[in-house]
């Protein structure tokens, strides 16, 4: 399974915009790039997905460069709510049906500051 | 009926007893997988049932199992539960066609003394 590198930590201000980046150098051609965030005492939420071109959603962007051996969830303005730990995570593009495991990492602890 | 409900939420067990922990997905949806979340640490994949049947374990004994039902309500049993069993368990399902990402439940802690 391709692994993900992440930052352990970062800070952000509230209503200022956030970049979480990770790393994914051994990234295959049919590999997903998935973010999920997890807030505390919750399960964690689907956030993004992407596998070559940058995406946008209600909840945030997902830039994908061009080599896609990299890529930075990008949230505009963050909000106290946003505190959470955000997980960076391949998955291989298969059959809906099939096993869709997600393996995630440490992830990126991130503190928001009113 | 929207979301993933999972139930209980806490759950004291004494080492070597057997637990059933429980979860209920949303209409429609017919793949359910669960982890387990050790403290500080990120979510770790259990087993996936699809359509009643596993289809994808991952690096947990045989003493993990797990029901699917056809209402999209599951289980997930663990016998001779040891100390480190003690985690957060989460249930996590996807409809089918197009993906869009799994939906969480907020799990069930489980405390094994």
């Amino acid at each position: 399974d391709a692994k993900t590198t992440q930052p352990n930590s970062m800070e952000s201000n509230e209503e200022e915009p956030v970049h979480l980046p990770c790393n994914h150098s051994t990234i295959s051609g049919t590999d997903y790039i998935h973010w999920y965030r997890q807030l505390p005492s919750q399960g964690p939420e689907y956030v993004i997905h992407g596998l070559t071109s940058n995406v946008n959603n209600r909840m945030a962007s997902l830039a994908i460069a061009e080599d896609r051996k990299s890529s930075t969830l990008i949230l505009h303005r963050a909000t106290l709510r946003d505190a959470a730990v955000y997980y960076c995570i391949l998955r291989g593009r298969r059959r809906w049906s099939n096993t869709g495991k997600l393996i995630f990492g440490q992830g990126t602890t991130l503190q928001v500051k009113p | 009926e929207t979301g993933v409900t999972q139930s209980p939420t806490h759950l004291i067990k004494t080492r070597g007893q057997q637990v059933t922990l429980r979860c209920s997905s949303q209409s429609g949806h017919n793949t359910v997988s669960w982890y387990q979340q050790a403290l500080g640490q990120g979510p770790q994949f259990i087993f996936q049932y699809y359509r009643e049947e596993e289809n994808g374990r991952g690096n947990f004994p045989p003493r993990f199992s797990g029901l699917q039902f056809p209402n999209y309500s599951s289980e997930l049993n663990v016998n001779a539960l040891e100390l480190d069993d003690s985690a957060l368990y989460l249930c996590a399902s996807k409809e089918p066609g197009p993906f869009y990402g799994y939906t969480f439940g907020s799990g069930t802690r489980l405390t094994v003394v």
